[in-house]
């Protein structure tokens, strides 16, 4: 149990274009939603927390206008790179949390901005 | 804030034989969670053990095993007969009793590799 899906796996746009990751909670329903971005070989950078039916909590720094989330159910949140620039070149990483603190993992989106 | 700290940045262990990570952490929070999380190369997180920190018992799940010390603020895992799958990035990980907060403090990292 506890799987999270994330969708595409992996994306490459143009710049200037919007590209959407969805992520899924499969086998349970998730009380809250994490969107993280990951350089490589650093570690996970919190970008918002979401709650389904709510807006987002977005951390600082983090531009919501660039990157809007959408928690539509209790199994989905997207997250929507808008007007994406080469800089928004990264992995991005969703969790999932159901009534327990544990968070469990989708696979992660490389998205890679030409 | 909550900060964590790993300290090794790489690590290296033998097919079979013990390695520890270790983490440590800053809180004035009495009641949170630990997590180790592992990173292969795939990218997927991985969830390998959690500790509640109300609980003096160490936790253990199989060959890994965490060495609590909430004094000292030092939560470190120990991999018993490393295998050639064990081969990852640790995170160490932070979150304040659910109550309070849901967020996850992560630390840098640890990147263990399994020499054949």
């Amino acid at each position: 149990g506890a799987v999270v899906s994330q969708h595409p796996s992996r994306v490459i746009c143009k710049s200037g274009t919007s590209v959407k990751i969805e992520c899924r909670s499969l086998d349970f329903q998730a009380t809250t939603m994490f969107w993280y971005r990951q350089f490589p070989k650093q570690s996970l950078m919190l970008m918002a927390t979401s709650n389904e039916g709510s807006k987002a909590t977005y951390e600082q720094g983090v531009e919501k206008d660039k990157f809007l989330i959408n928690h539509a159910s209790l199994t989905l949140s997207t997250l929507t790179v808008t007007s994406a620039h080469p800089e928004d070149s990264s992995f991005y990483i969703c969790s999932a949390r159901r009534v327990t603190e544990t968070q469990y993992f989708g696979p992660g989106t490389r998205l890679l901005v030409l | 804030a909550q900060t964590v700290t790993q300290s090794q940045p790489e690590m290296s262990v033998q097919e079979a034989e013990t390695v520890t990570l270790s983490c440590t952490y800053d809180t004035s929070e009495s009641n949170y969670y630990l997590f180790w999380y592992k990173q292969p190369p795939s990218r997927q997180m991985i969830l390998v053990i959690r500790q509640e920190a109300y609980k003096q018992q160490n936790a253990t799940e199989n060959r890994f095993s965490v060495n609590f010390q909430k004094a000292a603020k030092s939560f470190s895992l120990k991999i018993s007969d490393s295998q050639l799958g064990d081969t990852a990035m640790y995170f160490c990980a932070f979150m304040k009793h659910q109550n309070t907060g849901n967020q996850f403090y992560f630390g840098t990292g640890t990147s263990l590799t399994v020499i054949p």
